[in-house]
């Protein structure tokens, strides 16, 4: 659906927990994104990666880990250090290089701190 | 960086009337600048862009314009119908690479 898979859909963090958002897309894009998004603050970019093995930080990347061992994976850890981890957070990807491209999103996964 | 303003946050039109959104950007590198619309639960699908070379840009019922001097953009939707209630995001590219900063947001309503 899209191109680009995000799972699980809904996921339910006890305290102190780590948990791993996974993101895959089969459109071979070079960049992905991870961003969070709270009630009437839009879209928080957490981080992205340009190529793979390569990444960088966005706005809030505090309390948050990635990988990008492929191409087609870039997975979100959310660790116990995130105090506020209750949030939609969206994956997506865009070519890189060459024209413009608007980003091609993920459906989403709704975490909760229970 | 880059910072994106959008108004109004929410918009209430009756079916049939036109909906403009608004955003500032600041950074005039910026060249980039696409709207998403995400209906409740679900991904943001992207509906229209432009880029700074063009000052307008049409797809029936939706268009897009851009004042570079001003550092401004808006959607405008006319014809408003039911389905186009959603929340709407602008957003402007970054100077280097491909990375977008988003609005906040608009919740339009379009009343029957």
């Amino acid at each position: 659906d899209g191109g680009i898979t995000q799972s699980p859909k809904y996921l339910f963090r006890k305290e102190g927990q780590n948990v791993t958002l996974s993101c895959e897309q089969n459109l071979n894009h070079d960049a992905m994104y991870w961003y969070r998004q709270d009630p009437g603050q839009g879209l928080r970019l957490i981080y992205y990666s340009q190529i793979v093995n390569d990444f960088q930080k966005g706005d809030i990347a505090e309390g948050y880990s990635v990988s990008r061992e492929k191409k087609e994976s870039f997975p979100l850890t959310v660790t116990s250090a995130q105090k506020n981890p209750t949030a939609f957070y969206l994956c997506a990807s865009s070519p890189s290089t060459g024209e413009d491209y608007g980003y091609t999103f993920g459906s989403g996964t709704r975490l909760t701190v229970v | 960086g880059e910072n994106v303003e959008q108004h109004p946050s929410t918009l209430s039109v009756q079916e049939g009337d036109s909906a403009v959104i608004k955003c500032t950007y600041s950074d005039s590198a910026s060249n980039y600048f696409p709207w998403y619309k995400q209906e409740l639960g679900k991904r943001p699908q992207l509906i229209i862009d432009i880029r700074s070379n063009v000052g307008e840009k049409k797809d029936q019922r939706i268009a897009v314009t851009l004042n570079k001097t001003a550092k401004h953009f808006s959607l405008h939707i006319t014809e408003t119908q039911p389905e186009d209630s959603a929340v709407y995001f602008c957003a402007a590219k970054g100077y280097n690479f491909n990375k977008f900063y988003f609005g906040s947001g608009t919740k339009l309503n379009v009343k029957p």
